[in-house]
């Protein structure tokens, strides 16, 4: 069964704390990406990865990193810098490659909540 | 002024009404668009894919692009309690980036 996990649905964070959010697809996609998502606001890009060990920062970078090992795998890391982690965080994939008609698929989301 | 302009809604109509739900765009360069259904704490579902202007069907769902206008719709028909979400428009130019309407939330009484 093909789709894109996110791990774990709800994480609490203490203040001065990074946590990381997992993000696993098995639909052979090339490009990833993490949205972050707030209440009555669009989603927003924070980073991007075209093809294995390269990505790229989004709109929203600040406060966050990532790492791109596997084709499989981007998960993202909620550093301490990020004072205002609260939000629905969402994960998406792609086919990749030429970046024209493919579409975006997404996971069933991380939501994070500050201690 | 937002790239993308939707109208937040909520948007509440009795079942079996036909629901039109809207966006506005400004970049002329948007080619790709793209509506998604979003079930409360859920992440988005792909619903219609759309290039360029004209209409695509999809069962009770319409989707039309009018780039003329910079103006796309979704068109609900017969529409269910199970519609009740929110509906995100979502549009691309050549580049991998897609720009998202901040949503419409529907609700379907029954």
């Amino acid at each position: 069964d093909g789709g894109i996990t996110q791990s774990p649905k709800y994480l609490f964070r203490k203040e001065g704390q990074n946590v990381t959010l997992s993000c696993e697809q098995n639909l052979n996609h090339d490009a990833m990406y993490w949205y972050r998502q707030d209440p009555g606001q669009g989603l927003r890009l924070i980073y991007y990865s075209q093809i294995v060990n390269d990505f790229q920062k989004g709109d929203i970078a600040e406060g966050y990193s990532v790492s791109r090992e596997k084709k499989e795998s981007f998960p993202l890391t909620v550093t301490s810098a990020q004072k205002n982690p609260t939000a629905f965080y969402l994960c998406a994939s792609s086919i990749g490659g030429s970046g024209r008609q493919e579409t975006q698929y997404f996971g069933p989301g991380t939501r994070l909540l500050v201690l | 002024q937002k790239e993308v302009e939707q109208d937040p809604g909520p948007l509440s109509v009795p079942e079996g009404a036909i629901v039109s739900l809207n966006c506005t765009y400004s970049n002329s360069a948007f080619q790709y668009f793209m509506w998604y259904r979003q079930y409360s704490r859920k992440g988005p579902e792909l619903l219609m894919y759309t290039y360029s202007s004209g209409n695509k069907e999809d069962g009770r769902f319409t989707a039309q692009v009018d780039k003329s206008s910079k103006y796309i719709s979704l068109f609900i028909r017969d529409s269910q309690p199970s519609d009740s979400a929110t509906y995100l428009c979502a549009m691309k130019g050549s580049s991998y980036k897609l720009i998202f309407g901040s949503g419409t939330r529907l609700l379907v009484r029954p």
